[in-house]
């Protein structure tokens, strides 16, 4: 079975620019959160997302925004980007409702901002 | 609030040796899961381990035993006889549910492990 796949690999933009990132759950995943890795640190929680709604949101600006569509794929907006917004992104899904609550972890997205 | 304290950033060992990675975390929850995961230089994050806090059974897969103790809020790994397929950087995390049913993840800073061959 495919795991949670991620696009792009890496991208580059610059200061100021809007990105999207998306992500596509493991078959049978509803719920799709998103984090922010960067260099050197743990990934910090942006966005949870099951059935289309908001179910948890970090501590992150409202330049950072999210969705979930019908088929659970989701994205990830960032506007207005800023240098230290250069991380990798990671995607995660999981079965909600299972009692053991694992992530499953897609290969992310690494973003630089020039 | 929710933390996770990983105090080791780096650990070097040479290979066959045994290596223990600490893991303090703090909640207000009764009700929280625990959990490590390992970085390879390819930056997925691998799954390892889950546990529930009202289970506090050690475990041990293979090479690979994790430490529960409730009394002193630590989850700690330990990799026995090391390879250098072990060098990775791993994260311990704690994950709480909250009304919405969101069961977001809080990770430590992580601890980079080299294995010399």
């Amino acid at each position: 079975d495919a795991g949670v796949t991620q696009s792009p690999t890496h991208l580059i933009k610059t200061r100021g620019q809007h990105v999207t990132l998306r992500c596509s759950p493991i078959s049978g995943h509803k719920s799709v959160s998103w984090y922010q890795q960067v260099l050197g640190q743990g990934p910090q929680f942006i966005f949870q997302y099951y059935e289309k709604e908001e179910r948890g949101r970090g501590n992150f600006p409202d330049r950072f925004s999210a969705r979930q569509f019908p088929n659970y794929s989701s994205e990830l907006n960032v506007n207005a980007l800023l240098l230290g917004d250069s991380a990798l992104y990671l995607c995660a899904s999981s079965l909600v409702g299972s009692e053991y609550n694992e992530q499953f972890f897609g290969p992310g997205t690494r973003l630089t901002v020039l | 609030a929710q933390k996770v304290t990983q105090a080791q950033t780096e650990i070097s060992v040479v290979e066959k040796e045994d290596v223990t990675l600490d893991c303090v975390y703090e909640t207000r929850d009764t009700t929280y899961y625990l959990f490590w995961y390992k970085q390879p230089p390819s930056g997925e994050l691998v799954f390892l381990i889950r546990r529930n806090s009202f289970d506090e059974q050690n475990e041990i897969s293979g090479r690979y035993s994790w430490n529960f103790q409730k009394s002193t809020s630590s989850f700690n790994f330990t990799i026995t006889a090391s390879q250098v397929v072990d060098s990775a950087v791993y994260f311990c995390a704690l994950s709480e549910i909250d009304q919405t049913g969101a069961n977001n993840l809080f990770f430590g800073t992580g601890t980079r492990l080299t294995v010399i061959p």
